[in-house]
C-alpha cells in the first residue's frame, strides 16, 4: 500500500485567506489526484497533478482559485485560494498503489472558513 | 463516461445480521471497482477492489463484494455486521483505459448504521 501524509489535518481560516495542503507519499508516483468532498457530499476531483508538467484540472475547478504543484514524485501541493465559506470542505490527496490499480487516499485536509 | 450509482443513502441493520450495501455502475471499457469506507472524521480507507478474475472478492473487515457484469452491479456485502462497521461507504469506478487511468468516479455514498 502507500502511505500519504496530509498537512494540515484541519484548519480554520479567515474569509479571503489562502491555504496551501501539502501530500507527501512515501514512494515514488507518477500521479496524483486531489478530491474535495463537501458537507454530507461524494467525492469531487478538483485536478490531476503530474511531475514535470502542468496539473489538469476538472470542469468547475480553475487554477487560479486552486493551484497545484507537484515539484517531484513523493510530493504535491494544492493552495485554496481567497476561500470563502463555501470553500469548506475536506480535501483529500490520493494516489495509485505501488503495485498499480489500487488508488489511496491520505487522511484529508479539514478546512472550515469562517 | 462513468458513473456509479448507490441508490439507498442509509442502511440500517441489526448486529449479527448480513448486510448489503448496492452499487451500480457504468463505464466505457472494463471496470476497475472499488469500496471505501469513511470513519467519522477520517479519511477515505480502501476495503476491497475488483479487476478481474473471479467475480467475488474479499476485502478487509470482512467484508466481500460481487462483481456481476450483467447487471453492472458490484454490492458490497459482510455475513455478520458488527456495530463498529457503522460508517460511510463509498464505491467508486475508475476506466481501464483513456488518459486519466488513476481517476476515481465515486458514488454519493451509503450511510451504514449498525444498531446493538
Amino acid at each position: 500500500s502507500a502511505v500519504i501524509s496530509q498537512k494540515p489535518s484541519r484548519d480554520i481560516c479567515q474569509r479571503g485567506t489562502s491555504l496551501t495542503i501539502q501530500c507527501q507519499v512515501d514512494s515514488q508516483v507518477t500521479m496524483m489526484f486531489w478530491y474535495r468532498q463537501q458537507p454530507g457530499q461524494s467525492l469531487t476531483l478538483i485536478a490531476t497533478a503530474n511531475q514535470g508538467s502542468e496539473a489538469t484540472y476538472e470542469s468547475g475547478f480553475v487554477i487560479d482559485k486552486f493551484p497545484i504543484s507537484r515539484p517531484n514524485l513523493t510530493f504535491s501541493t494544492l493552495t485554496v485560494s481567497n476561500m470563502s465559506p463555501e470553500d469548506s470542505s475536506i480535501y483529500l490527496c490520493s494516489v495509485e498503489g505501488p503495485s498499480g490499480n489500487t488508488i489511496y487516499f491520505g487522511e484529508g485536509s479539514w478546512l472550515t472558513v469562517v | 463516461a462513468q458513473s456509479v450509482a448507490q441508490p439507498e443513502d442509509q442502511v440500517n441493520v441489526a448486529e449479527g445480521n448480513p448486510l448489503t450495501v448496492k452499487c451500480t455502475y457504468s463505464v466505457s471499457g472494463n471496470p476497475y471497482l472499488f469500496w471505501y469506507v469513511q470513519y467519522p472524521n477520517r479519511g477515505l480507507q480502501f476495503l476491497l477492489k475488483y479487476i478481474t478474475g473471479d467475480n467475488l472478492v474479499k476485502g478487509s473487515y470482512g467484508f466481500e463484494a460481487e462483481f456481476n457484469k450483467s447487471q453492472t452491479s458490484f454490492h458490497l456485502k459482510k455475513p455478520s455486521a458488527l456495530v463498529s462497521d457503522s460508517a460511510l461507504y463509498f464505491c467508486a469506478v475508475r476506466a481501464d483505459r483513456g488518459s486519466t487511468l488513476g481517476r476515481l468516479y465515486f458514488g454519493r455514498g451509503t450511510q451504514l448504521t449498525v444498531w446493538p
